[in-house]
């Protein structure tokens, strides 16, 4: 599976729009994009994960470039709740080839009043 | 509808004790997988079921870890003669199937400590 780049830590101010970028240069074509994260002693979320085109659902907001080696996570009007750990992650897309999921050490998002 | 529950939340036990981590996937939910996360550590994978295949071990750590998966629901993750190393949270996740563009559910966790 393709690696991917995060800043270690982001600050965002509460009501304003959170942009979380990832790198992954490295990505195949049959690679996903997702997008998970962690509040502390809870579980990792899932949040939106996409192939080629953007996508959104009642979370965020997920912007593949078209060269498909970054994407930007949109959290469009962040609340304190937001503050967590956002994992960037690619993975295989084919049956029975996309077990696991290879977490890296995320982005540190701290949304401030 | 309710999602992957595992149990219990938190296990205390002396080194040396064996124990057992259960997880209840999301129903209908035919792939199911254990990570676990130390203290300050990144999730690490540790094996995969998907329906009736064989199981993908290649994240055990040791042979003192098992895991079993009956009647394609319920998972058992058992670890054997515990050491402190093995205090982690260990995480459950389930999915519709196994293919990359299914995503992943988690569980909140067991956290297991080692005396």
């Amino acid at each position: 599976d393709a690696k991917t780049t995060q800043p270690p830590s982001m600050d965002c101010a509460e009501g304003r729009a959170a942009n979380l970028p990832c790198n992954h240069s490295t990505i195949s074509g049959n690679e996903y994009v997702y997008w998970y994260r962690q509040i502390h002693s809870q579980g990792p979320q899932y949040i939106i994960h996409g192939l080629k085109n953007n996508e959104t659902n009642e979370m965020a907001s997920l912007i593949i470039t078209e060269d498909r080696k970054s994407s930007t996570l949109i959290l469009p009007h962040a609340t304190l709740r937001d503050t967590a750990v956002y994992y960037c992650i690619v993975r295989v897309a084919g049956y029975n080839q996309g077990g696991k999921l290879i977490f890296g050490q995320g982005t540190e998002l701290s949304v401030k009043p | 509808g309710a999602g992957v529950s595992q149990s219990p939340s938190n296990k205390v036990t002396e080194k040396g004790k064996d124990v057992e981590l259960r997880c209840d996937p999301i129903s209908g939910h035919t792939a199911l997988y254990w990570y676990r996360q130390s203290l300050g550590q990144g999730l690490e994978f540790l094996i995969y079921f998907q329906g009736n295949s064989a199981p993908d071990k290649s994240g055990l750590p040791s042979d003192r870890f098992s895991a079993e998966r009956t009647g394609g629901s319920v998972s058992t993750l058992t670890i054997q003669r515990t050491q402190q190393e093995d205090s982690a949270v260990y995480l459950c996740a389930s999915s519709l199937g196994g293919q990359g563009g299914q995503p992943q559910h988690f569980g909140d966790g067991t956290r297991l400590s080692i005396l």
